[in-house]
């Protein structure tokens, strides 16, 4: 299957910085990406979809403002956590599909983000 | 909302036996069906897809779907202790201008030695 690189696996940072994740695609280009946010022992939950040169569909109650991404080329993504707090601690997913019309949907190696 | 069900577990199979997990959806308009592995502290892995009612073999993994009942199944035959991971469903629905999977919570599972 496609692969998809993300890092970092995982950072602490402090309650009110900002984090920046990157996701790529290694061997395909991506259009579109998407970023999940999964909590302990909950499902995958969409956050957003990243599009490849314009802005990023959200999904009903993710705050654009706080999770900016931008999609500057068809094979990076970046998910960027502003003014982090201890609630906004979790694992974070992106993922891509290959080839963008396949239903499968591949994803990177998460990052946990833990907010102090 | 389109949802979809599967029992969270645990799910506990002694070693060599079959273990079986299932999956409800709500959109019967659904044509995509997916099974993701995902070790704790881990992403998931996709191990299985089905798109036709019946039965898609691979290995030791079988899918099974039922368009009819809205369930769809995975079997994993032999299991072994490395299969102790949760199970994730996930439904795929074209309808719409977005691509979007729709995933359950997840079944864990644990294959004792």
């Amino acid at each position: 299957g496609a692969v998809v690189s993300q890092h970092p696996s995982w950072v602490i940072c402090k309650s009110g910085t900002s984090v920046k994740i990157e996701c790529r695609s290694l061997d395909f280009q991506a259009t579109t990406m998407f970023w999940y946010r999964q909590f302990p022992k909950q499902s995958l939950m969409l956050m957003a979809t990243s599009n490849e040169g314009s802005k990023a569909t959200y999904e009903q109650g993710v705050e654009k403002d706080k999770f900016l991404i931008n999609h500057a080329s068809l094979t990076l993504s970046t998910l960027t956590v502003t003014s982090a707090h201890p609630e906004d601690s979790s694992f974070y997913i992106c993922s891509a599909r290959d080839p963008p019309t396949n239903e499968k949907l591949f994803f990177g190696s998460g990052t946990q983000l833990s907010v102090l | 909302q389109k949802e979809v069900e599967q029992n969270s577990g645990p799910l506990s199979v002694p070693e060599g036996a079959i273990a079986s997990l299932n999956c409800t959806y709500s959109d019967r308009g659904s044509q995509s069906f997916f099974w993701y592995r995902q070790y704790s502290g881990k992403s998931p892995e996709l191990i299985m897809f089905i798109y036709s009612n019946g039965d898609k073999e691979d290995g030791r993994f079988t899918a099974q779907l039922n368009k009819a009942s809205q369930y769809v199944s995975l079997l994993i035959r032999d299991s072994q202790p490395s299969d102790s991971a949760t199970y994730l469903c996930a439904v795929y629905n074209s309808g719409g201008s977005n691509y979007k999977l729709t995933f359950g919570k997840g079944t864990l599972l644990t294959v004792n030695p």
